[in-house]
């Protein structure tokens, strides 16, 4: 299985800063990585695909980037909003495999 | 809209099977390229992917899992089922139904907001 390596698996932060949470995979993955948004008490949110394509929805202050083996989720301007966990999940190969998440909290 | 939503029975015995239902809206499984994914997650830890069923009844399951998975669905009353045999306390999770398409890659975009399973004598 492909291995996903999330970091950090915590991140303190203040809103209108910006943070950038890093995915890497144990082996290539072309471009084939999403990004999930989990809250409590709602359902998990696709933020990203494709390694940077913005599902509809999700707002111009997140961003993807990376190609391969390693991946990147950028947030500016935080809102209070964005305080949750983020997954990132290769599907390039079965079975899709995620990373551990990583927790970002109100500094 | 899309919208899903699991069933299933909260508690159960070990050596059983679980049973779930994921209940959805917004599309059919006998439309093209539609999928339904099981995905679980035990309290404090990552996201598993379990089993993924297809439009054309095909079904992947998760090697780690060896043959305890059985996803099936029933498309006229828009559902799809997983099943668990022979369940531990390993299994106690929440387990999550999700929409995905063949065209895409399996990317999860609407999920449902999952239904926790506690393993337990």
């Amino acid at each position: 299985d492909v291995q996903m390596t999330q970091s950090p698996s915590y991140l303190a932060a203040s809103p209108g800063e910006s943070v950038s949470i890093s995915c890497k995979a144990s082996k290539s993955i072309s471009n084939n990585l999403a990004w999930y948004q989990e809250k409590p008490g709602k359902a998990n949110k696709l933020l990203i695909h494709s390694g940077s394509t913005l599902q509809s929805g999700t707002p111009s202050r997140f961003s993807g980037s990376g190609s391969g083996t390693d991946f990147t989720l950028t947030i500016r301007s935080l809102e209070s909003e964005d305080f949750a966990v983020y997954y990132c999940q290769q599907y390039n190969e079965y079975p899709p495999t995620f990373g551990a998440g990583t927790k970002l909290e109100l500094k | 809209q899309v919208t899903l939503k699991e069933s299933g029975p909260g508690i159960l015995q070990p050596s059983h099977t679980l049973s779930l239902t994921c209940s959805f809206s917004g599309f059919s499984l006998s439309t093209y390229g539609m999928g339904v994914s099981w995905i679980r997650q035990p309290s404090g830890k990552g996201l598993e992917w379990l089993a993924s069923i297809w439009w054309n009844g095909n079904t992947y399951n998760n090697p780690s899992l060896k043959s305890r998975l059985t996803v099936s669905k029933d498309t006229s009353n828009n559902q799809a089922f997983l099943k668990v045999t022979s369940v531990d306390t390993a299994d106690t999770a929440t387990y999550y139904c999700a929409h995905t398409r063949y065209n895409s890659g399996e990317y999860f975009d609407y999920w449902g907001q999952g239904v926790m399973v506690t393993v337990s004598s």
